[in-house]
């Protein structure tokens, strides 16, 4: 079945660092690519998306570019802020899979001012 | 536009009671979502409605868990009897049809001791 692999955290930064966090997924067919983000004590909210390869999502200064010959979806940020401390989740949609949302297991960012 | 809404957003109770959880979705979103999120993971499928009908529940276990969406509007997620490892976070989550983007609610948080 369909499945989306996250590298693992916490991923602790310094105010102002470069992140980039990794995200592959296994999917038959053509998924929609997706970012949620989890701020403590909040439900998830939709970050960026992409819908067909070679696609660019972006949002407040993340962006991921779907890579359909690697089966990647990265999220990554030139300057990161406080305020982006959160859960980041890669997510998987299927049409072709009875429409199924399928989510990675989740990447938490802290970021240090 | 009102969001998800989702109560209680906690409950506490002991193994082997039943609880129920309940979702109102975003209107005219025909796509309602229920996934279980145990803490430091990814949120897990348990059931997906398309209007009012079971689209996939193979993650649900049947023999304690069980959902409907009446009249493909509100759900109801239920669990009787409830066990320790049911301890988790419960969200709902609805999109319009065939987009894949998921707008969550704040989930309710069960405790069974």
């Amino acid at each position: 079945g369909d499945s989306v692999t996250q590298m693992e955290g916490p991923v602790t930064l310094s105010e102002e660092a470069f992140l980039t966090i990794n995200c592959t997924y296994t999917a038959t067919g053509y998924p929609s690519l997706f970012w949620y983000v989890q701020y403590p004590g909040e439900g998830l909210q939709l970050l960026l998306k992409a819908t067909k390869a070679d696609d660019k999502g972006s949002n407040k200064g993340f962006e991921a570019t779907y890579r359909k010959e690697t089966t990647s979806f990265h999220l990554e940020k030139g300057s990161v802020q406080v305020s982006d401390s959160a859960v980041y989740f890669c997510a998987l949609w299927a049409s072709n899979a009875g429409n199924m949302l399928t989510f990675g297991g989740g990447t938490r960012l802290m970021v240090k001012p | 536009e009102a969001g998800v809404a989702q109560s209680p957003r906690y409950k506490i109770i002991e193994k082997r009671q039943s609880v129920a959880f309940w979702c109102n979705p975003i209107s005219g979103h025909a796509t309602l979502y229920w996934y279980q999120q145990i803490l430091g993971q990814g949120p897990k499928l348990l059931i997906q409605f398309q209007n009012n009908g079971v689209v996939d529940d193979s993650q649900l276990p049947k023999d304690r868990f069980s959902a409907e969406r009446l009249k493909g509007v509100d759900s109801t997620l239920k669990i009787q009897p409830a066990k320790l490892e049911d301890s988790a976070v419960y969200l709902c989550a609805s999109s319009p049809t065939g987009t894949g983007e998921a707008f969550f609610g704040q989930g309710t948080r069960l405790t069974v001791v």
